[in-house]
């Protein structure tokens, strides 16, 4: 069965630092990806960035990158240089066999200026 | 285009009452995904489509639930007989699924359920 955990209910960070969100999963599939979504409090899924399970370089997209470390099966999401528009619910999330998303929890961002 | 569309935004029903809801995918996204989320939770699989051919529906939360495609292009979820439990917030997503590799799903903004 597929897992997706997310252990921080929420996080701070100061405007302009970098801050990193937790994401583990779970499956018995080799092939499959890995994604980051964000939620502003309007309500949209707005998708950040992705990592294949075969990919051999971490994914970075702008401010964004993803620390994947497969034999610890986690996907943590890099934030760098924050800002307040950051602020917003983030998900991971994982598709195997290229089927339904598997989301986790969330964790609620919160950048102070 | 402008992405994935939804309709009603937001509904409210009174319980017992049957709901329908609409979501336009992305033009060429073959593709669509039917998620619910509720309060403080991330978004929970319902059923997706590949074309007009529905390829899960066994998570589906009740036999109350149903969906259709019958084009290959919008999407409608209907959930009959509305309790209290079924508010929450509604998405639709797709995706242009080629090859093996995977590609992201655009959501849609939502339809918020309200059941009085």
């Amino acid at each position: 069965a597929q897992k997706i955990t997310q252990t921080q209910p929420g996080m701070f960070v100061q405007e302009k630092e970098a801050v990193t969100l937790d994401c583990t999963y779970d499956t018995s599939d080799p092939s499959y990806g890995l994604f980051w979504y964000k939620q502003p409090s309007s309500g949209e899924m707005i998708f950040l960035i992705y990592q294949g399970s075969y990919d051999q370089q971490n994914a970075t997209e702008g401010r964004y990158s993803l620390n994947f470390q497969k034999a610890r099966k986690s996907a943590n999401l890099v934030i760098s240089a924050s800002q307040l528009g950051d602020s917003a619910m983030y998900f991971c999330a994982m598709n195997a066999n290229n089927n339904d998303m598997r989301f986790g929890a969330g964790t609620r961002l919160t950048v102070k200026p | 285009d402008t992405g994935v569309s939804q309709d009603p935004r937001h509904k409210i029903t009174k319980r017992g009452q049957n709901v329908t809801f609409r979501c336009d995918p992305i033009s060429e996204h073959n593709r669509l995904y039917w998620y619910r989320q509720t309060l403080g939770q991330g978004p929970e699989f319902l059923t997706y489509f590949q074309n007009e051919a529905q390829l899960e529906k066994s998570r589906l939360l009740s036999d109350r639930f149903s969906a259709e495609r019958p084009k290959g292009s919008f999407s409608t979820l209907e959930i009959q007989r509305t309790e209290q439990g079924d508010s929450a917030m509604y998405l639709c997503a797709s995706s242009l699924l080629r090859g093996s590799s995977y590609n992201e799903q655009f959501f849609g903004p939502g339809t918020r359920l309200t059941v009085l």
